[in-house]
C-alpha cells in the first residue's frame, strides 16, 4: 500500500538556522502530495501541497518540490524562527484513496 | 467561517467504559474523517464518512464506530475502553467524498483511560 517516509527527529536548530526535514513516498497512482504542521495543544493544518510533479507549494517560508524521480517531497525553510516549533507531518492523498501520512518530525528552534 | 470543532476536547474513562466523541465540520463539508494519534504510532486512519455513508474503515477492531448524520456531523464511539485507547483523536473534515483537496482538521478530543 502508499506509504510515507520521514525523518522522526526530534529536530532541533536555533534561530534563523536553514531547516531541511526529509520525505519520501510509495504510491501505486499520482497522489497529491501535503506538508501538515500540528502546533502544540492543536489539530493539524495544512502548510503547503502540491498536486503534480515538479510543482513547488509554499507557504510562510517554507517550501517543497514535488519530485516524481526521487520519489520525494523535502520541507525547506532558509530561516527558521522559534515560532515554527512544532511537529510536521508529511502526507500522500490518491485519487480516492485516504490520507496517508508520514510519522511527523518535531522540530524544536531555540532562540 | 467557523472550523472544525470536536467536543469533548478532554475526557478521562476507566477501563471497560465506553465513549462517544462529537465532530462538527465545517459548514458545507460532507466528507468526515477521523483518525487516532499516539506519540508510537503517529496519525492512524479510523474511518471516513460521507452523505451518512462509511465509505472507507481502517485497520482497528470492532469497538470503534462511527456514525454521521444528514447535517453532516459525525461521532465516533468507542466500547469496552483499553488502557491502549488512550489517545488524541482528530476529527478532519473536506469537501468532497474522493479527498482530493486539503483535509481541515479540528483540535482534537484527547481521551485517557485509567
Amino acid at each position: 500500500g502508499d506509504s510515507v517516509t520521514q525523518m522522526e527527529g526530534p529536530v532541533t536548530l536555533s534561530e534563523e538556522a536553514f531547516l531541511t526535514i526529509n520525505c519520501t513516498y510509495t504510491a501505486t497512482g499520482y497522489p497529491s502530495l501535503f506538508w501538515y504542521v500540528q502546533y502544540p495543544g492543536e489539530g493539524l493544518q495544512l502548510l503547503l501541497k502540491a498536486t503534480k510533479a515538479d510543482d513547488k507549494g509554499s507557504n510562510k517560508g517554507f517550501e517543497a518540490t514535488y519530485r516524481k524521480e526521487t520519489t520525494s517531497f523535502h520541507l525547506e525553510k532558509g530561516s527558521v524562527q522559534v515560532s515554527d516549533s512544532a511537529v510536521y507531518f508529511c502526507a500522500l492523498e490518491t485519487y480516492g484513496q485516504n490520507f496517508v501520512f508520514g510519522p511527523g518530525t518535531r522540530l524544536s528552534v531555540l532562540p | 467561517k467557523a472550523g472544525v470543532t470536536q467536543t469533548p476536547r478532554y475526557l478521562i474513562k476507566t477501563r471497560g467504559q465506553q465513549v462517544t466523541l462529537s465532530c462538527s465540520p465545517i459548514s458545507g463539508h460532507r466528507s468526515v474523517s477521523w483518525y487516532q494519534q499516539t506519540p508510537g504510532q503517529g496519525l492512524q486512519f479510523l474511518f471516513e464518512y460521507f452523505s451518512e455513508t462509511q465509505r472507507n474503515k481502517g485497520n482497528f477492531p470492532g469497538r470503534f464506530s462511527g456514525r454521521q448524520f444528514s447535517n453532516s456531523r459525525s461521532e465516533m464511539n468507542v466500547s469496552t475502553l483499553e488502557l491502549g485507547d488512550s489517545a488524541l483523536y482528530l476529527c478532519a473534515s473536506s469537501k468532497t467524498s474522493d479527498n482530493t483537496g486539503e483535509l481541515f482538521f479540528g483540535e482534537g478530543s484527547r481521551l485517557t483511560v485509567l
